[in-house]
């Protein structure tokens, strides 16, 4: 596509219940990543993908996030047993090769909402 | 370790005047720099960065950035805003090496008034 695109934009969730949130990069982008940015603050990095597979995912929180990449392409960012603490808008953004120094192409982001 | 500091979380201007916003980085190895905005609701777009060659870039809508290895600084500047200007500014760092990983500031808040 001719850029990132992520679904939902906006997400409200029960405290408990699990969700996935979507990544589509631009066509071609083999390096993909995960961010979070809470309230008042810059985007923490999560996780990243290099092809399918996770390179580095050592902003993962705790053992409730994981994120997939199984075509190389789209991602899925999954949370299990969501926490009020997890609020927050979740950006992904991708680059055409990783070593990339150009900087990423982020997506709008999902805001998620657990109540 | 590398980290960003933006020391100013708000920055309020008129229309018309000149702005600087401050960022500093600390970091052992060569970095790329990066200046990013979001405008509310919207995702990040990349205004301008630095990989190596001259310490001053230019951006988009007119802002620029000076590259100081000694102060280990990378400050955005622009001569005169706009309304439309208004938006919050990331800056951020990636150590060549160090797996290309951006690492944010906690961003400033510029709010340009008439």
């Amino acid at each position: 596509g001719a850029g990132v695109s992520q679904t939902p934009s906006n997400k409200v969730t029960e405290k408990g219940k699990y969700v996935e949130l979507r990544c589509d990069p631009i066509s071609g982008h083999t390096a993909l990543y995960w961010y979070r940015q809470s309230l008042g603050q810059g985007p923490e990095f999560l996780i990243y993908f290099q092809g399918t597979g996770a390179a580095d995912d050592s902003g993962l929180p705790n053992d409730r996030f994981f994120a997939v990449r199984p075509e190389g392409s789209v991602s899925t960012l999954k949370i299990q047993r969501t926490e009020r603490g997890d609020s927050a808008v979740y950006l992904c953004a991708s680059s055409p090769f990783w070593g990339d120094p150009n900087g990423y192409t982020f997506g709008s982001g999902t805001r998620l909402t657990v109540v | 370790a590398q980290s960003v500091t933006q020391l100013d979380s708000q920055v309020p201007v008129f229309e018309e005047a000149p702005v600087e916003l401050r960022c500093n980085y600390s970091s052992s190895v060569s970095v790329y720099l990066f200046w990013y905005v979001q405008y509310p609701n919207q995702g990040l777009q990349l205004l301008l960065k630095y990989l190596s060659g001259s310490t001053l870039v230019k951006g988009i809508n007119g802002f620029e950035a000076e590259f100081n290895k000694s102060q280990t600084s990378f400050h955005l500047r622009k001569p005169s805003v706009h309304i439309s200007d208004t938006a919050e500014y990331f800056c951020a760092v990636i150590t060549t090496g160090g797996g290309n990983k951006l690492t944010f500031g906690t961003g400033t808040q510029l709010k340009v008034e008439l």
